[in-house]
């Protein structure tokens, strides 16, 4: 949905380098995650945040930070990137709830 | 471990038959569940979705089916078509509000022809 938009839509990178995601929301949405997609393993969340000033750890968090930097706007970093972060990477945003998150397109990231 | 699984990981339909993909969670405090329909190169789309306190929800050709009992939560899509062909996730929340939603592994539906 253009509603939800991700930056870069794809990347390759090296072992080492640091990279962030960007990801921005016109939906008003309050709530807004960062989830990792890798094959035969569905969706996992990696950060997730319920408004500018709130930051929370999801399931698989370790190697990553994130940014809050305005409502519409959560941005995701990998300090030191290695081969095992090569996934795909979706931006998410609710409103109050989790309820019917609505997704990015996604950024493909390849860390050779 | 996962709390929301699929049974299977890939399923294969005719075009026009009806299909039923299933899900298995384990947390009996989820109150709140989802369908999301994923095609190649893109994000989860949002299906249907349905509360705790229901055991039935029908939207445009799909229908979801809540069994607390067994906990056991199913997608039902009549009339398949092949634009139907996706990645299917069932996905939990678990308490008020809750954090995130936990997503099962997802299966594949191939619709031929």
């Amino acid at each position: 949905d253009a509603d939800v938009t991700q930056t870069p839509r794809n990347r390759i990178t090296k072992t080492g380098k640091r990279i962030m995601l960007e990801c921005s929301q016109t939906k008003g949405h309050d709530r807004m995650y960062w989830y990792r997609q890798d094959p035969g393993l569905g969706l996992r969340l990696i950060y997730y945040s319920f408004d500018v000033k709130d930051i929370n750890k999801g399931e698989i968090s370790d190697g990553y930070s994130v940014s809050r930097q305005a409502q519409a706007k959560f941005s995701l970093s990998l300090e030191s990137a290695i081969p095992n972060q090569t996934a795909l990477y979706f931006c998410a945003t609710s409103e109050g709830t989790p309820r019917g998150q609505f997704f990015g397109p996604g950024t493909r990231l390849t860390v050779l | 471990g996962e709390s929301v699984g699929l049974h299977l990981p890939t399923l294969s339909v005719q075009e026009g038959d009806n299909s039923i993909i299933n899900c298995a969670y384990s947390n009996s405090a989820s109150d709140y569940f989802i369908w999301y329909k994923q095609e190649s190169g893109k994000g989860p789309q949002f299906i249907i979705d349905i509360r705790s306190n229901m055991d039935k929800r029908q939207g445009q050709r799909v229908t979801v089916l809540l069994n607390k009992t067994v906990k056991h939560l199913s997608l039902q899509i009549a009339a398949t078509q092949p634009g139907d062909s996706a990645v299917y996730f069932c996905a939990e929340n678990i308490g008020q509000a809750g954090t995130a939603l936990i997503f099962g592994k997802g299966t594949t539906l191939s619709v031929s022809s």
